[in-house]
């Protein structure tokens, strides 16, 4: 375990499905993100957290709906998602000014279908 | 924009071998730099933070170094092992913590490295 902890792992949905992808820190950071690996391509980052407030949402379609209620917890709810949304979701942390980065969790692989 | 570019995409040595990977970036006012490993269909594990400041950072087998005024930067790996077969993720963070967007890592594609036995 990193200090980072994403469940669940693996996720089929259909695409008129409702689910939600958890995370939570236990490392007492205080900004979470929601980042997207699709095969290919860079890591795209979503959403940003920083203390409970939204601070970045990088042009992510309304199908995908952050919600962080507290520092050490952050999810992300997904609705009539596509089949291109399938990708691996990483969620991280990190400390303002800490010289310590980001720390990941180990992803959920979503698939839609 | 920020773009960072990871040269070999792939990369394939015997065992035992040292190996470089690198890393250039396009806007040189970076935060700091930091280098990742990816197992296939798992998360990233942080390998290396470099200040923008510093020059180098090392880890056991691994070095990594930051020309920060050139926008590049190199992973080497002493003695490679097939444990080391990973993809290797370098990423920038623009400035301090200022507000908005300031957090934000900016990604390469990776270098997917194979050491064989």
């Amino acid at each position: 375990e990193t200090g980072v902890t994403q469940t669940p792992r693996h996720l089929v949905m259909g695409m008129t499905n409702k689910k939600s992808l958890k995370c939570e820190q236990h490392l007492g950071h205080n900004a979470m993100y929601w980042y997207k690996q699709s095969a290919k391509k860079p890591l795209e980052l979503m959403f940003v957290y920083s203390l409970e407030e939204r601070v970045e949402n990088n042009s992510v379609p309304s199908r995908f709906s952050p919600e962080c209620p507290n520092s050490s917890h952050l999810f992300l709810h997904l609705h009539t998602l596509q089949p291109e949304d399938s990708a691996l979701y990483l969620c991280a942390s990190s400390q303002e000014a800490s010289p310590r980065g980001y720390t990941f969790g180990s992803g959920t692989r979503l698939t839609v279908v | 924009k920020q773009e960072v570019t990871q040269i070999p995409a792939a990369l394939s040595v015997p065992e035992g071998e040292n190996l470089v990977l690198n890393c250039s970036f396009t806007d040189s006012a970076i935060y700091n730099l930091q280098w990742f490993r990816q197992d296939p269909g798992k998360g990233l594990t942080s390998l290396l933070l470099i200040q923008s400041s510093q020059r180098e950072q090392t880890s056991g087998r691994l070095n990594a170094s930051l020309d920060k005024s050139s926008g590049r930067s190199t992973l080497y790996i002493a003695a490679s092992q097939p444990g080391d077969s990973a993809t290797y993720l370098c990423a920038v963070s623009l400035g301090a913590y200022s507000g908005a967007g300031s957090y934000q890592l900016t990604f390469g594609k990776g270098t997917k490295l194979s050491v064989i036995p």
